[in-house]
């Protein structure tokens, strides 16, 4: 059985600091991975994509990936208030569907 | 640009009826994805629909089912309601040849009671 797991928290973090949100996945066969925000009663929002082992930079958000250790990462640096959310950490293989996690609750506070 | 749109925002229903909700994907997109989240959990997936037809199927009962149209739009139909059928219920469009990156609509909130 396909599964993700994520540590649903709430992860705190101080206003500034590194949040660190972590994924593991059970498929080998797993080629995509994406980090999707959700604000409370709003739809998944794409955030990072990372197809490929190391580290994807975008912005203030960093994607990293581990297939050996089947291990998916997001790190935000510089956390502000508006990143509260939930972050859900997604998989695939080929073109077959996302298989979703249930989310990690971080709570920035000023 | 509009985005994947899905409609209508909340129903309310009560067990035993049944239910349409309807999804425009993103324009230039030709893949529709239909997710049920439950409150806490992440998006659970229900069907996938490309060329009109029914490509891939999740975990979910035969009272589930869709449809998809030329211009790619799609419903969900959902009959014999449950109370556990309560739920957000997530379109998400592709566009063709890009890999599986999926956008999603703002959802339809439906409560059965």
């Amino acid at each position: 059985q396909k599964e993700v797991e994520q540590n649903s928290g709430p992860l705190s973090v101080p206003e500034g600091a590194i949040a660190s949100l972590n994924c593991t996945y059970s498929d080998r066969g797993s080629q995509s991975f994406f980090w999707y925000r959700q604000y409370s009663g709003k739809s998944p929002e794409l955030i990072m994509s990372i197809y490929s082992n190391g580290d994807k930079e975008d912005g203030r958000f960093t994607a990293q990936l581990n297939k050996a250790s089947q291990y998916v990462s997001l790190l935000i640096r510089d956390s502000q208030p508006s990143d509260s959310a939930t972050y859900l950490c997604a998989v695939n293989r080929g073109y077959s569907t996302l298989t979703f996690g249930k989310g990690t609750m971080l709570l920035v506070s000023p | 640009d509009a985005g994947v749109t899905q409609s209508p925002t909340h129903l309310i229903k009560t067990r035993g009826q049944q239910v349409t909700l309807r999804c425009s994907p993103k324009s230039g997109h030709d893949t529709v994805s239909w997710y049920q989240q439950a409150l806490g959990q992440g998006p659970q997936f229900i069907f996938q629909y490309y060329e009109e037809e029914e490509r891939q199927r999740g975990n979910f009962p035969d009272r589930f089912s869709g449809h998809q149209f030329p211009n790619y739009s799609s419903e969900l139909n959902v009959n014999a309601l449950l109370l556990g059928d309560s739920a957000l219920y997530l379109c998400a469009s592709r566009p063709p040849g890009t890999g599986n990156i999926q956008y999603f609509g703002a959802g339809t909130r439906l409560s059965v009671l």
